[in-house]
């Protein structure tokens, strides 16, 4: 059984350029969840989406990012535009059930992002 | 507002030693809080956790103790080993229940 997939697992992009990730969670769950992580920093959560519908997105920019979660294939987090300081750590994690945060809540191994 | 926090940035100890990773909080109200082990490169993963209503619990080797009347709580790993070497976080659940809130670490680091 797959954990959480994430790619690619590292991205270069250029300022002004689009930068997607994407995220395939666990067979059996269909909840994810997006976080940020800057260097020296703990992850900082962005977005939780289910099949279709974005349930709480308090911690996305409020510009240039955007989630989906489409009833086929991954949840593909995009930014449009890049500048240096969205050089990060992007995490996806995955649940079975809503409000699962415990040991059902499993983590990718994240995309490392680099603007030049 | 919600925010959790270590007290050490970095720790080090030798093989064998007990080590004890230190987080505090600040909302009164959380009620379910999880210790993370981060190894480079890769994602978080689940250590323990603990609700409010407990005050310690034990896992294999790693014990969390949760002290609300100074909204305190500790990780304690028993005779670290050097595989235990890794960024350690805590985290709170959001109010709404749907997501964590991460401290800033504290780096294990851990010598033979």
């Amino acid at each position: 059984n797959a954990g959480v997939m994430q790619n690619p697992r590292h991205l270069v992009r250029r300022r002004g350029q689009e930068a997607r990730l994407r995220c395939s969670p666990m067979k059996g769950h269909s909840h994810v969840y997006w976080y940020r992580q800057l260097p020296e920093e703990g992850l900082k959560f962005m977005v939780y989406l289910q099949k279709e519908n974005i349930i709480d997105e308090s911690g996305m920019p409020k510009e240039r990012f955007s989630a989906e979660f489409p009833k086929e294939g991954p949840s593909i987090l995009r930014i449009q535009q890049v500048v240096r300081g969205d050089s990060a750590a992007y995490f996806c994690a995955s649940s079975e059930r809503t409000g699962d945060l415990n040991y059902g809540y499993t983590f990718g191994s994240g995309t490392r992002l680099t603007v030049v | 507002g919600e925010s959790v926090g270590l007290h050490l940035p970095t720790l080090s100890v030798q093989e064998g030693d007990n080590s004890i990773i230190n987080c505090a909080y600040s909302n009164s109200a959380s009620d379910y809080f999880i210790w993370y082990k981060q190894e480079s490169g890769k994602g978080p993963q689940f250590i323990i956790d603990i609700r409010s209503n407990m005050d310690k619990r034990q896992g294999q080797r790693v014990t969390v103790l949760l002290n609300k009347t100074v909204k305190h709580l500790s990780l304690q790993i028993a005779a670290t080993q050097p595989g235990d070497s890794a960024v350690y976080f805590c985290a709170e659940r959001n109010q709404a229940g749907t997501a964590l809130i991460f401290g800033k670490g504290t780096t294990l680091s851990v010598s033979s």
